[in-house]
């Protein structure tokens, strides 16, 4: 079954430090979508990536992060000065119009 | 955020028994409700969905349940498996929002035991 992979499974990361999170999508979906999950809280919705553009993106999703789909097959999440309450693991998923969403495995991502 | 709520952190359940897991919301505008369960490591893995037009949905050993009324909805695992270990999300969605935007509830972590 095609799935959803997301590299590295663990980034570490200083303070201020710029990240980039990447993900392949399954290939023939074309909703996109980063999601994450602070420990012990619940798994919260950042944004959704559609025809090259943001659909929708939630309160968290600011200035500081952004998505970029930079060619057929790559999806990336970049936060350019990570705080430490951006440790998170952070799930990316695909979808197509009628399809339930597909997650990858999660990053983790540790801001020291 | 509290419009959705998953009261039982944890369920324990013998294998063959039933186990019911339990989700209350508070979003009128939710019409579209899933199910994912997750693996240590692992992302949410789709399980079951129900529409809002709907009450119940079947798919072999899973239901799903709705109750718009109470806006409660239950998922019923029959019979339980030790497989079936892992943490279940009810994950609804609002039809105001884009397609993937799912609100997820805290979880619960089912344990089936021999």
């Amino acid at each position: 079954e095609p799935e959803v992979t997301q590299t590295p499974s663990h980034q570490v990361t200083q303070m201020g430090q710029e990240v980039i999170l990447r993900c392949v999508p399954i290939s023939n979906h074309l909703y996109f979508y980063w999601y994450r999950q602070i420990l012990g809280q619940k798994v919260e919705f950042l944004v959704s990536f559609y025809n090259n553009e943001i659909s929708e993106k939630s309160e968290i999703f600011d200035d500081q992060f952004s998505v970029e789909r930079p060619d057929g097959s790559n999806f990336t999440l970049k936060i350019r000065s990570t705080k430490l309450e951006d440790s998170a693991m952070y799930f990316c998923a695909s979808s197509d119009s009628n399809s339930p969403l597909h997650f990858g495995n999660g990053t983790r991502l540790t801001v020291t | 955020d509290q419009q959705v709520k998953q009261n039982s952190p944890s369920l324990s359940v013998q294998e063959g028994r039933i186990s019911i897991l339990n989700c209350d919301y508070t979003n009128s505008m939710f019409d579209y409700f899933l199910w994912y369960k997750k693996y240590p490591a692992e992302g949410p893995t789709f399980l079951i969905s129900i529409s809002s037009i709907k009450d119940k949905n079947e798919d072999g050993r899973f239901t799903v349940f709705l109750n718009k009324s109470a806006k409660h909805l239950s998922l019923h695992i029959v019979p339980s498996q030790p497989g079936d270990s892992a943490v279940y999300f009810c994950a609804p969605r609002d039809r105001g929002s884009t397609l993937g935007r799912l609100y997820f509830g805290r979880g619960t972590q089912l344990t089936v035991w021999p």
